[in-house]
């Protein structure tokens, strides 16, 4: 079975902080993804790596970033940390192979940032 | 550019009844693949099923069911004699080439309660 793993479930977050929120999975997978979730809004991308070192933004990189050094490894950050990226974070990864490939997705962080 | 319409918002069964989520799609695309996923309380995504554009047999799954009509441009899920375990957040996606083809796009998702 596919295992993707967010560091963390819950976090409290300060604005103006710097915030990291990390994914792991277990599988190999070359593609990884950020999405962040919003009611009424759906998931929306937020950055996505085709592999290690490579990123691509996604339909709102606003005030994130993100580091792939490691093929298990995504990371998302957050520069400096505002009350409208209060959201669900949601990790997903999958196998090269494009558009007949699924998409794995971890539990989610919840963000809170005060 | 892809769009996916979940115009439910919340249903609301009581257990044993069979229950239909909406999923209308827009693509340019002639080659494109659609999902379901379930999100629990717990917050994961759970892939349930997935799609391609040439292939419009219904499946069935137990007792979830899924008819794909691409004249309508509907994905639509059926849970038949429904139970108080299926209560979840249903997202439908479409994923094309549009964007380079790693962008699904997301529904609004229909929130699922089944009471007993």
């Amino acid at each position: 079975d596919v295992k993707v793993t967010q560091s963390s479930r819950y976090l409290v977050k300060r604005t103006g902080e710097k915030v990291f929120l990390e994914c792991v999975q277990d599988m190999d997978h070359e593609n990884m993804f950020w999405y962040r979730q919003d009611p009424g809004l759906g998931l929306r991308l937020i950055y996505f790596s085709y592999d290690v070192k490579m990123k691509e933004k996604g339909d709102i990189p606003e005030g994130y970033s993100v580091s792939r050094e490691k093929k298990e490894r995504f990371s998302l950050i957050l520069e400096s940390a505002s009350t409208n990226q209060t959201s669900m974070y949601l990790c997903a990864s999958r196998k090269w192979g494009g558009l007949q490939e699924t998409q794995y997705f971890g539990p989610g962080t919840r963000l809170l940032v005060l | 550019a892809q769009k996916v319409t979940q115009a439910q918002t919340e249903i609301s069964v009581v257990e044993k009844e069979d229950v239909t989520l909406d999923c209308v799609y827009e693509t340019r695309d002639t080659t494109y693949y659609l999902f379901w996923y379930k999100q629990p309380p717990s917050g994961e995504l759970v892939f349930l099923i997935r799609r391609n554009s040439f292939d419009e047999q219904n499946e069935i799954s137990g007792r979830y069911s899924w008819n794909f009509q691409k004249s309508t441009s509907s994905f639509n899920f059926t849970i038949t004699a429904s139970q108080v375990v299926d209560s979840a957040v249903y997202f439908c996606a479409l994923e094309g080439f549009t964007g380079g083809g790693n962008k699904l796009t997301f529904g609004t998702g229909t929130q699922l309660k089944v009471e007993l």
